[in-house]
């Protein structure tokens, strides 16, 4: 079991938004502004799309947005398009044994 | 072009040793702590390492601590994983990325490691 609690999947309309949680403890999401969201396609590498709960890397589309509260983060995506179908996963930074941690992931289908 | 490409991945017998590598290009490699990450086959992603720039600091997943170590060499721009007594749940692509603001800003391709008998 992963240590941040995803959704396993999400669903939308082209042009609709979509949410996405990451749910932890005090101890990483609730402790830690060292959220970060990264989009995956079937068979390539991880990509940043948000770090720092709601920061943006240089050529992310602003569609993409982040936030938290409390022991929960959130991906929003806006104005969905085909090319946001992937998987996607938050990580924390964590004061356990181990530093990093990632969520399950959550699959995105654009209806 | 930044880019980091790893290596040293293939097919051992539990109990076995391997050795990947990712070879660091187009930045300065020796300020950035890097990470190594993987991914089981149809699973998520679990952080497995990470290493300071200057290799004074390491921390390791529970599941690994005693059996990998991660290394760098600043001169060759280059970061390593020794694994050693290899379990059929270490199968996994292996990817290294780049710490950089509390996050993993770049990623390489990847390199397919599958311990089986």
């Amino acid at each position: 079991q992963s240590a941040l609690t995803q959704p396993a999947s999400v669903s939308g309309s082209p042009g609709q938004s979509i949410t996405i949680s990451c749910t932890g403890t005090t101890s990483d999401v609730g402790g830690y502004n060292y959220v970060s969201w990264y989009q995956q396609h079937p068979g390539k590498a991880p990509k940043l799309v948000i770090y720092g709960v709601s920061n943006r890397p240089s050529g992310v589309s602003n569609r993409f947005s982040g936030s938290k509260s409390g022991n929960t983060a959130s991906l929003t995506i806006s104005g969905l398009q085909a090319e946001d179908e992937a998987d996607y996963y938050c990580s924390s930074y964590t004061s356990n044994s181990t530093p990093w941690v990632f969520g399950g992931g959550t699959k995105l289908t654009v209806l | 072009e930044v880019q980091l490409v790893e290596s040293g991945g293939g097919l051992v017998q539990p109990g076995g040793s391997l050795r990947l590598s990712c070879a660091a290009s187009g930045f300065t490699f020796s300020t950035y702590w890097m990470n190594w990450v993987r991914q089981a086959p149809g699973k998520g992603l679990e952080w497995v390492a990470n290493i300071k720039e200057d290799g004074s600091e390491k921390y390791y997943v529970d599941s690994v601590k005693g059996r990998f170590t991660i290394s760098r060499d600043n001169a060759k721009r280059s970061l390593y994983l020794q694994m050693n007594s290899l379990r059929a749940e270490d199968t996994a692509v292996y990817y290294c990325a780049r710490g950089w603001t509390s996050a993993f800003d770049m990623w390489g391709q990847g390199t397919m490691v599958t311990v089986s008998s």
